[in-house]
């Protein structure tokens, strides 16, 4: 049973546009909520986080939003840059922090020139 | 070193061997976790160390899995009797505590059982 899912194994976009990585989950206890970013033969790399106790965080180009409710959460990658070509994974944790994460099963995001 | 660094990084070995994986968290990182990483999915978790010790090894799939930490720093993911639904990529994380709030991954180990 995937408690986090990531139902689009891939999307495209244009260089310059925004880029919507969506996640959802079905465990209510998970508090803390992270996206990571992964190149090929490397290990994920920290993007941006979120906790339950708030609707969105900003950091630079990227903003997580997380609507509890829904148990549905986004990323928004603005302007999208070649470079941020790459598979984005959502994780969700239900101990408040990095601890034992449940992962999602990732979404390739390609940017074109 | 800076991050965190796994060993081998590709490791292909016959089905029914014993192998060894090892990973070097960063320095003063008191937590450290092992996933593994099947093909098209995402990490899954394995265990968590606190220190020397298991905090939570509930992610290992059977008995032929095991971990250890001896001093702390140091992590060795031991399987024995290797399978060929074994082959994935093996990846280890560390965090300053449990409680951080961000986990830095090595690059991990890909095992191929043949």
């Amino acid at each position: 049973d995937q408690q986090v899912k990531q139902n689009s194994p891939s999307l495209s976009v244009q260089e310059g546009r925004i880029s919507i990585l969506n996640c959802d989950y079905t465990n209510s206890m998970f508090d803390y909520f992270l996206w990571y970013k992964k190149y090929p033969a490397e290990g994920p790399t920290f993007l941006i986080s979120i906790s339950s106790i708030k609707d969105k965080n900003e950091d630079g180009r990227f903003t997580v939003f997380l609507n509890k409710s829904a148990k549905h959460l986004s990323l928004h990658i603005v302007p999208s840059q070649p470079g941020d070509s790459a598979v984005y994974f959502c994780a969700a944790s239900d101990q408040g922090s990095a601890r034992q994460l449940t992962f999602g099963s990732g979404t390739q995001l390609t940017v074109l020139p | 070193g800076a991050g965190v660094s796994q060993t081998p990084s590709n490791k292909v070995t016959e089905k029914g061997k014993y192998v060894e994986l090892r990973c070097d968290p960063i320095s003063g990182h008191t937590a450290l976790y092992w996933y593994r990483q099947s093909l098209g999915q995402g990490p899954e978790f394995l265990i968590y160390f606190q220190g020397t010790g298991a905090a939570d090894d509930s992610g290992l799939p059977n008995d032929r899995f095991f971990a250890v930490r001896p001093e702390g720093s140091v992590s060795t993911l031991k399987i024995q009797r290797t399978e060929r639904g074994d082959s994935a990529v093996y990846l280890c994380a560390s965090s300053l505590t449990p409680d951080s709030t961000e986990a830095f991954f090595g690059q991990g180990t890909r095992l191929t059982v043949v």
